[in-house]
C-alpha cells in the first residue's frame, strides 16, 4: 500500500540551527500539506502546496518557515533559525485530488527537539 | 487561546462497550468532516467522513453522527476492541480550501 515516509524520525539541533525536514509523499498525488503537533495537543495546518507554489498558510508558517518541492518526488520543510518553541511533530500529508478532502495521507512524522 | 496540554479529556471503557466520542466544531462554513485515529507515535489516519448534506454516515464498526443546528459531530464504535485505543480527532473543512482544520482530540482507552 502506498505512503507518505518522511526522515528523520527524530532530530535534535540547537536553538538557533537551521532544519531540512523530508517528505516522500505518495506518488500520484497533488496536493502536498505539512502539519505539525505539539506533544499532547491538537494537530495544526502550517501550509499547503500544489503546482509548484504555497496554496495556503497558517499564521505559524512565517518567514522561518520555507518549503520547496525540490524533484519530482521529495516536498521539504525548512526552519531557518529554530526556536525553543519549534519543538513539535512534524507531519507530512498528500492527497491526490483536492476533491478527496477527507483522503488525507499522513506520514508517521518526524520529531524536532531544539535544545 | 485553547492550550489542551497534557490534559486530553480522555474516554475509558471496556472491550465490547460501545464507545461516543463528542466533538465540537468551530466553523459554521464547514461542509465537510472527518474523524482520524492517531496511535502513540504515529500520524493520523482518516477512519470515516461525512458530508453536511448528512446527518449520519456508517462504516464498518463506526457511525459518524452530524448535528449542524448545534455544531456537533459525534463518533461511534461498536463493540470497542483494545486494538481502538489511540486519540481521536474531528477536523473540518470548507469547500474550496484545502486546509483541515482539527480539534483537540479525545483519548480512548480499551480495557480488556
Amino acid at each position: 500500500e502506498p505512503e507518505v515516509t518522511q526522515t528523520p524520525s527524530h532530530q535534535v539541533t540547537q536553538m538557533g540551527q537551521e532544519v531540512i525536514l523530508r517528505c516522500v509523499p505518495i506518488s500520484n498525488h497533488l496536493y502536498f500539506y505539512w502539519y505539525r503537533q505539539i506533544l499532547g495537543q491538537k494537530v495544526e495546518f502550517l501550509v499547503s502546496f500544489y503546482n509548484n507554489e504555497i496554496s495556503e498558510k497558517s499564521e505559524i508558517f512565517d518567514d522561518q518557515f520555507s518549503v520547496e518541492r525540490p524533484d519530482g518526488s521529495n516536498f521539504t520543510l525548512k526552519i531557518r533559525s529554530t526556536k525553543l518553541e519549534d519543538s513539535a511533530m512534524y507531519f507530512c500529508a498528500s492527497r491526490a485530488r483536492l476533491a478527496d478532502t477527507g483522503e488525507l495521507f499522513f506520514g508517521e512524522g518526524s520529531r524536532l527537539t531544539v535544545l | 487561546g485553547e492550550n489542551v496540554g497534557l490534559h486530553l479529556p480522555t474516554l475509558s471503557v471496556q472491550e465490547g462497550d460501545n464507545s461516543i466520542i463528542n466533538c465540537a466544531y468551530s466553523n459554521s462554513a464547514s461542509d465537510y468532516f472527518i474523524w482520524y485515529k492517531q496511535e502513540s507515535g504515529k500520524g493520523p489516519q482518516f477512519i470515516i467522513d461525512i458530508r453536511s448534506n448528512m446527518d449520519k454516515r456508517q462504516g464498518q464498526r463506526v457511525t459518524v453522527l452530524l448535528n449542524k443546528t448545534v455544531k456537533h459531530l459525534s463518533l461511534q464504535i461498536a463493540a470497542t476492541q483494545p486494538g481502538d485505543s489511540a486519540v481521536y480527532f474531528c477536523a473540518e473543512n470548507t469547500s474550496g480550501y484545502s486546509t483541515l482544520t482539527f480539534g483537540k482530540g479525545t483519548m480512548l482507552l480499551v480495557s480488556p
